[in-house]
């Protein structure tokens, strides 16, 4: 049983406020993502780390920021909300070694108004 | 350009049928595909996956084929039940951790 960990579930905040969003695991993994989802569309990544102090950019451009300084914290932060930011927003990790297979959180559904 | 596409957008299929539901991709060079079952409100939970190396894996109800010349995969859930009522999506990756997911497909099983 995954245990990863998203909140708040949803967000509704104005344009211009800073936010983040936060992601915990228990299971010990070092790797950590987060997606982008917006209704009816694929995910995209849009950060990922490899473990503590470690950030890289996915392949989705986005204004977030993120930062790794515990291994089972992973927070996005947006300092600026604006309403092309209204998304669903998805946390996962997995092991190290070959496992692809993540396990994701249960999400926040962020909208700015 | 996607690279992993699922073209039917939702899917209707009768309790106790066969539900198939198609992935394409377009990289060759992808050598794991999973697919994940999703409830409305929560996150992506994996469901099964297939090595480039099989053409099939299979997992009780659930059995994923993988037809490389085509570069096609489908799943299959034999029989459907309504709890299988979610959105499937299919994702590939080449060797990486990083999963390029498709938009997904809705599945409803009625009675």
């Amino acid at each position: 049983e995954a245990d990863i960990y998203q909140t708040p579930r949803y967000l509704v905040i104005g344009t211009g406020k800073k936010i983040t969003l936060e992601c915990s695991q228990t299971m010990g993994h070092d790797k950590m993502y987060w997606y982008q989802q917006d209704p009816g569309m694929e995910l995209h990544l849009i950060h990922y780390s490899y473990g503590v102090n470690s950030t890289e950019k996915g392949d989705l451009s986005s204004e977030s920021t993120v930062s790794r300084i515990r291994t089972e914290h992973f927070p996005l932060t947006l300092e600026s909300a604006r309403p092309s930011h209204t998304s669903q927003y998805l946390c996962a990790s997995n092991e190290q070694g070959p496992a692809y297979e993540q396990y994701f959180g249960p999400g926040t559904r962020l909208t700015v108004t | 350009d996607q690279q992993v596409k699922q073209n039917s957008p939702s899917l209707s299929v009768q309790e106790g049928r066969i539900s198939i539901l198609n992935c394409d991709y377009t990289n060759s060079m992808f050598d794991y595909f999973l697919w994940y079952k999703k409830y409305p409100a929560e996150g992506p939970t994996f469901l099964i996956s297939i090595s480039s190396i099989k053409d099939k894996n299979e997992d009780g109800r659930f059995t994923v084929f993988l037809n490389k010349s085509a570069k096609h995969l489908s799943l299959h859930i034999v029989p459907s039940q309504p709890g299988d009522s979610a959105v499937y999506f299919c994702a590939a990756t080449r060797n990486t951790d990083k999963l390029i997911f498709g938009t997904g497909t809705r599945l409803q099983v009625f009675p």
